[in-house]
């Protein structure tokens, strides 16, 4: 009965290279968001996504990021030219259900980029 | 757009003690969630309460949701040293309800 997974659990980039963070959800769940987590700050939203569409990015910078949850494997969210201020902690949560389901958490990628 | 704040940032407490911790939100809502994150570590889902209740029980948890004054309030009782983590309410709102919102959080210290 596996849980939300995410991998890497930590990544080191230098500035300028690429990171890749992938989530798989849970069995049964076809809907998945991206929240970042600075340091002493509570989660924000990124971006939502079911199979083969985003269906809210609202929360997702503008430049540089980009998220895919295709027909086939986990959802990606991709960092091009990384950033110091990008380093933080990075949940995907997945639900049954979009509007106001319960999400369940990975256990999150932490970026360092040095 | 709406935010759930947490009430105190940090609590010290001893073990046996229960510790209280509050949220406020500003817009409607549809439910609140709490979770605990333990240091360094992912989120852990505790309990959904929904717009129409106004009271949920779970284990040792309690949360009472007051819609009327836009708040919710978690009540964890005979703490343990493992109740040590942050905690951290979170919104979702009527129109979208895609994304949760969540506050800051409140950093809880149960010391044996």
């Amino acid at each position: 009965n596996a849980g939300v997974m995410q991998n890497p659990r930590h990544l080191v980039r230098r500035r300028g290279q690429e990171a890749r963070l992938r989530c798989s959800p849970m069995k049964g769940h076809s809907h998945v968001y991206w929240y970042r987590q600075l340091p002493e700050e509570g989660l924000k939203f990124m971006v939502y996504l079911q199979k083969e569409n985003i269906i809210d990015e609202s929360g997702m910078p503008k430049e540089r990021f980009s998220a895919e949850f295709p027909k086939e494997g986990p959802s990606i969210l991709r960092i091009q030219q990384v950033v110091r201020g990008d380093s933080a902690a990075y949940f995907c949560a997945s639900s049954a259900r979009d509007r106001a389901g319960e999400q369940y958490f990975g256990p999150g990628t932490r970026l360092t980029v040095t | 757009s709406q935010q759930g704040e947490e009430d105190p940032q940090a609590l010290s407490i001893q073990e046996g003690e229960n510790a209280t911790m509050n949220c406020s939100y500003k817009t409607s809502i549809n439910n609140l969630q709490w979770y605990r994150q333990n240091s360094g570590r992912g989120l852990v889902h505790l309990i959904l309460i929904r717009s129409n209740e106004r009271e949920k029980h779970s284990g040792r948890l309690r949360v009472t949701l007051d819609t009327s004054k836009k708040s919710s309030s978690l009540l964890i009782t005979a703490s343990r040293a493992a109740d040590t983590a942050s905690y951290f309410c979170a919104t979702a709102d009527n129109q979208a309800g895609t994304a949760l919102i969540f506050g800051k959080g409140t950093t809880l210290s149960v010391s044996s």
